[in-house]
């Protein structure tokens, strides 16, 4: 069964700082997604990483995969408080089954 | 582009009831996944749909949810008889699938609260 574990579970970081979420999960695959969730919103996407060594960025996140090690990475950098929300890396199976991990809920505070 | 349309929002019953919810998803979209998102945890698949088949319900308590997805467009899930810890976030989703790409989007969710 694919296990799709996320560290830290809860981050709290001062604005200005940086910081890295690592998502590690537990079977082959080379797609792997990043969400955002506000309270008591729905799921955004953020990153779509289709192969080994890809790398996105979008304003102060940046997300890798490194499908050898099973592990992807989002990068914070120069936190702002606008970047307070639960973060879930989502593991995708050979039959699309998409698998989320456990989440990490960052705030940043001044 | 319309998004994934659920409904209801909110929902509250009383355990041992029944409940269902609705999904609409984007137009073109061949996979669609229903996910139950317990308060504080990630979401947790419970079925999912390729046009009108199911790919994977094997987490789907069948005793009591069941899911349909008529001529691969909407998807209803229902609950009978449902319990205390049925309470959460019930959030469908779809994607193109395969070959396009399974990025999921995810609609606003039915909030069930079981009392």
């Amino acid at each position: 069964e694919l296990k799709v574990e996320q560290n830290p579970l809860f981050l709290s970081m001062q604005e200005g700082k940086n910081y890295t979420i690592y998502c590690n999960y537990s079977t082959t695959s080379d797609r792997l997604y990043w969400y955002r969730q506000d309270p008591g919103k729905s799921l955004e996407s953020l990153f779509v990483l289709l192969s080994n060594g890809a790398v996105k960025q979008e304003g102060r996140l940046m997300a890798s995969l490194d499908t050898k090690a099973r592990l992807s990475t989002l990068h914070i950098t120069a936190a702002v408080h606008d970047l307070s929300a639960t973060y879930f890396c989502a593991v995708d199976t050979i039959t699309d089954k998409l698998i989320f991990g456990t989440g990490t809920r960052l705030q940043v505070f001044p | 582009e319309a998004g994934v349309a659920q409904s209801p929002r909110y929902k509250i019953i009383e355990k041992r009831q029944s409940v269902a919810f609705w999904c609409n998803p984007i137009s073109g979209h061949a996979t669609l996944y229903w996910y139950q998102q317990i308060l504080g945890q990630g979401p947790k698949l419970l079925i999912q749909f390729q046009n009108n088949g199911v790919v994977d319900d094997s987490q789907l308590p069948k005793d009591r949810f069941s899911a349909e997805r008529l001529k691969g467009v909407d998807s209803t899930l229902k609950i009978q008889p449902a319990k205390l810890e049925d309470s959460a976030v019930y959030l469908c989703a779809s994607s193109l699938g395969d070959t396009w790409g399974t990025e999921a989007f995810f609609g606003q969710g039915t909030r069930l609260t079981v009392v």
